[in-house]
């Protein structure tokens, strides 16, 4: 399977506990982007990589929340402390990159229960 | 006021429908415009991409946007069920970085 993939597709986990999700991009995917996304809402921008440098974060992303692609390849997103708003549907997408309007390639998601 | 604004719906509609779903913005400096179909507990998937105004078709597909009122539509001629899904809009501004605005979806059911 040649897309996106995230790992691990379901995450339940009790408040206060830190967890760690990864994305592995389309490979030759210069872009990366995180969003997340409630339930009955559309995806909201988390943050982008271009290669292995983060270029924007939102004001969505807290303290609390890092992410990280270190060799330009596949990225972690941790959130520390877990609050239960933070339970959400978070995906990862790819895109080439380097001109405005390139195709993002979603994966199928993370979904996160905070109990 | 959301940047992109979406009806939720849901819309039901008996199979072989055309199905019309439309979505506002608020910025003007929005050149790039998107619909993604989403099915339950997947991840979203292409299905329509314009550049600026227009209307763009792709087999039962047609996407419409106007920027002189700030609308894009989604049109399709002769549903299926398999058509059963949330249809999010989304935009990107230019020099954004590709960051993605998206409406809320609507959520979509055609029935047999």
């Amino acid at each position: 399977d040649t897309g996106v993939s995230q790992n691990p597709r379901h995450k339940i986990t009790k408040r206060g506990q830190n967890v760690t999700f990864r994305c592995d991009p389309i490979s030759e995917h210069n872009r990366l982007y995180w969003y997340r996304q409630t339930l009955g809402q559309g995806p909201e921008f988390l943050t982008y990589f271009q290669n292995e440098a983060q270029l924007e974060k939102s004001r969505l992303l807290s303290d609390r929340f890092s992410a990280e692609r270190p060799k330009g390849s596949f990225s972690t997103l941790e959130i520390q402390r877990t609050e239960q708003g933070d339970s959400a549907m978070y995906l990862c997408a790819s895109s080439l990159g380097g001109a405005n309007g390139d195709e993002q390639f979603f994966g199928p998601g993370t979904r996160l229960t905070v109990l | 006021q959301k940047e992109v604004e979406q009806d939720p719906g849901p819309l039901s509609v008996p199979e072989g429908a055309i199905v019309s779903l439309n979505c506002t913005y608020s910025n003007s400096a929005f050149q790039y415009f998107m619909w993604y179909r989403q099915y339950s507990r997947k991840g979203p998937e292409l299905l329509m991409y314009t550049y600026s105004s227009g209307n763009k078709e792709d087999g039962r597909f047609t996407a419409q946007v106007d920027k002189s009122s700030k609308y894009i539509s989604l049109f399709i001629r002769d549903s299926q069920p398999s058509d059963s899904a949330t249809y999010l809009c989304a935009t990107e501004g230019a020099n954004q970085g590709g960051k993605l605005i998206f409406g809320q979806g609507t959520e979509l059911s055609v029935k047999p």
